[in-house]
């Protein structure tokens, strides 16, 4: 198993620039997250997804819009990058989204986003 | 919504024991949870804690949790050079809301 995969591991934009931020997964899980890492602020979260065609906002999910077309695979796009946005982003996803069985999230290698 | 506070910096002498403290505001997760990251690394699950327990421990890790008060500590006996990192309690059932994590700092 690759686990959780993300690419690329470090991108450039300008501001106004529109990208994607790749995430796949091979462990069938049905849940996955998006968040943000800055300085002094932890992580983040930005979008979420419960199973394939769900998906909900996080607390920062401002700039950024996600879809879950299919388990595997739970892409992040940032429209219109701004440097506020400058960040390290880490994709996680844990077999389920908790209640009765713990929710151990695992998580990707990170991409670090510069946006000038 | 859900506020996890966490102090930032924490500096413990290499065999002492360390205390990682955490307070949150909703009380509903079921599970709560400690990562660790290590330098230039994703975060890793170091332990959890189901929400009707007050104690796990784990060899040289010990859990408290206390609802009441809505506190949560992480306690590494005989800290070691590789414990060195930042340690963030998180908690939630749908939405994961991580502290801003607590550097650990190993003095000789």
């Amino acid at each position: 198993n690759a686990g959780v995969t993300q690419t690329p591991k470090f991108q450039v934009l300008k501001t106004g620039q529109s990208m994607t931020l790749q995430c796949a997964q091979d462990m069938n899980h049905e849940y996955m997250s998006w968040y943000r890492q800055d300085p002094g602020m932890g992580l983040r979260l930005i979008h979420y997804s419960v199973g394939a065609g769900i998906t909900d906002q996080g607390e920062v999910p401002n700039g950024y819009n996600v879809s879950r077309s299919t388990t595997e695979d739970f892409p992040l796009r940032l429209l219109s990058a701004a440097p506020s946005q400058t960040s390290v982003y880490f994709c996680a996803s844990s077999y389920s989204s908790g209640g009765t069985l713990y929710n151990e999230q695992f998580f990707g290698p990170g991409t670090r986003l510069t946006v000038l | 919504g859900e506020d996890v506070e966490q102090s930032l910096f924490l500096s413990v002498r290499e065999g002492d024991s360390s205390v990682i403290n955490c307070t949150y505001t909703d009380s509903s997760s079921t599970y709560l949870y400690w990562y660790k990251q290590e330098p230039g690394a994703g975060l890793q699950l170091l332990t959890y804690i189901f929400s009707n327990m007050d104690m796990k421990q784990d060899q040289r890790l010990t859990v408290l949790l206390n609802k009441k008060d809505k506190h949560l500590s992480l306690r590494i006996a005989d800290t070691q050079t590789g414990d060195s990192a930042i340690y963030f309690c998180a908690l939630g059932d749908d939405k994961i809301i991580f502290g801003k994590g607590t550097r650990l700092h190993i003095l000789p």
